[in-house]
């Protein structure tokens, strides 16, 4: 149980278009998912929090309005990119955590690759 | 803010060692630890997730312990194989109503055959 799912696993994009990335919970409700993005060599940096229903919490420094963050049901959260630039190209994880949980665990998704050219 | 340092950033071990990595956090307010393996362009795969009320846990060939009053964490691979090798990422939760997890570095791992 307590499966992520993320899609596309990779994606390749010119500069300036938009790409949307899926994350879902596939056995479980999650009223918090989370979005976090790893450059090479690195760890993960959270960028934003998003619940159910309400507007996501972004992490200092990350852009709102370039990185739209849509959490519509308890198991669906998109993030997308907007105008992405080749400084955007990274590795996008997600996670959720399930509603009610005692342990606080968060589940992780596989990730998407971002390419952008 | 929660700092996560995770030592050594690189360990290369002679398959059949046993080897321990370490995590140290800087504030101790957590609800729980978790550590985690990453193979190259993969997600993250959870290992073991302790609790702030305990002090270690086991699975298999791992064992991970918390000292939550000295902000340490230690995950022990007994008798490693070349497939253990992987980076390994520890990440503390917060207690905080923000409930964050914060990750270490990584420690990427190399068992030779």
């Amino acid at each position: 149980g307590a499966v992520v799912s993320q899609h596309p696993s990779w994606v390749i994009c010119k500069s300036g278009t938009s790409v949307k990335i899926e994350c879902r919970s596939l056995d479980f409700q999650a009223t918090t998912m989370f979005w976090y993005r790893q450059f090479p060599k690195q760890s993960l940096m959270l960028m934003a929090t998003s619940n159910e229903g309400s507007k996501a919490t972004y992490e200092q420094g990350v852009e709102k309005d370039k990185f739209l963050i849509n959490h519509a049901s308890l198991t669906l959260s998109t993030l997308t990119v907007t105008s992405a630039h080749p400084e955007d190209s990274s590795f996008y994880i997600c996670s959720a955590r399930v509603s009610g949980g005692r342990r606080n665990e968060q589940f992780f998704g596989p990730g998407t690759r971002l390419t952008v050219l | 803010k929660q700092e996560v340092t995770q030592i050594p950033a690189a360990l290369s071990v002679p398959e059949g060692e046993n080897l321990v990595l370490n995590c140290s956090f800087t504030d101790s307010a957590i609800y729980n630890l978790q550590w985690f393996r990453q193979d190259p362009g993969k997600g993250l795969t959870s290992l073991l997730l302790i609790q702030s009320s305990q002090r270690e846990q086991t699975s298999g060939r791992l064992n991970a312990s918390l000292d939550k009053s000295s902000g340490r964490s230690t995950l022990y691979i007994a008798a490693s194989q070349p497939g253990d090798s992987a980076t390994y990422l520890c990440a503390a939760l917060s207690s905080g109503s923000a409930r964050q997890l914060t990750f270490g570095s990584g420690t990427q791992l190399t068992v030779l055959p």
